[in-house]
């Protein structure tokens, strides 16, 4: 079975903050798959990052940075200098290759609130 | 290409009524996938197709819920007899590979 843990229910922070969101995840797979998405007030939900159980490489994207680490299944979120835009409901979750239907597994979420 | 498509977005039926909702994924995706998200909450899986063959179904699909993908192109979720547990926003996500899976906007669900 596979889980993804977000410990972390709520962020709030004031604008200019760094701030990481975690994420910790569980599967019995070789390989899988990692991800990020944000889900704003509107409600859709919009991919950010998809990271390979075999590239371990981190990677950053203007304000946006991950931290993945197969020694302690993590794969961290960090948002340099937040912005009040970044506000929304941020998602971490897992593919798995067994069976080849790559369906994700969410976890609950956690809700970074910036402030001005 | 306008991404994926849902209608309606807004649902809101009596208990004991049916519902059907509809999914258009980007057209050159093979794979579509049907999740359940309720308040407060990360997205659940709920059933997978490939092309116009049903793959996978979660144990959360009971028997009152049916999927259908008829030519391999747009999805139907029906849900019979709904229940008021049965509130939530019920997303679509298309994809080719296992690359990122796009979400559909949702179609919101209210069971009074």
């Amino acid at each position: 079975a596979q889980k993804v843990t977000q410990a972390q229910t709520e962020i709030s922070v004031v604008e200019k903050e760094d701030v990481t969101l975690d994420c910790v995840y569980e599967t019995r797979d070789t390989t899988y798959y990692l991800f990020w998405y944000k889900q704003p007030p509107s409600g859709e939900l919009v991919f950010l990052i998809r990271r390979n159980s075999f590239d371990e490489q981190n990677e950053i994207s203007g304000r946006y940075s991950w931290n993945f680490q197969k020694s302690t299944s993590s794969f961290n979120f960090t948002i340099t200098a937040s912005q009040v835009v970044d506000s929304a409901v941020y998602f971490c979750a897992l593919a798995g290759s067994g069976g080849s239907n790559y369906k994700l597994t969410f976890g609950k979420g956690t809700l970074l609130t910036v402030n001005p | 290409d306008t991404g994926v498509s849902q209608d309606p977005r807004h649902k809101i039926t009596k208990r004991g009524q049916n519902v059907t909702f509809r999914c258009d994924p980007i057209s050159e995706h093979n794979r579509l996938y049907w999740y359940r998200q309720t308040l407060g909450q990360g997205p659940e899986f709920l059933t997978y197709f490939q092309n116009e063959a049903q793959l996978e179904k979660s144990r959360l699909l009971s028997d009152r819920f049916s999927a259908e993908r008829p030519k391999g192109s747009f999805s139907t979720l029906e849900i019979q007899r709904t229940e008021q547990g049965d509130s939530a926003m019920y997303l679509c996500a298309s994809t080719d590979e296992i690359d990122e899976q796009f979400f559909g906007p949702g179609t919101r669900l209210t069971v009074l």
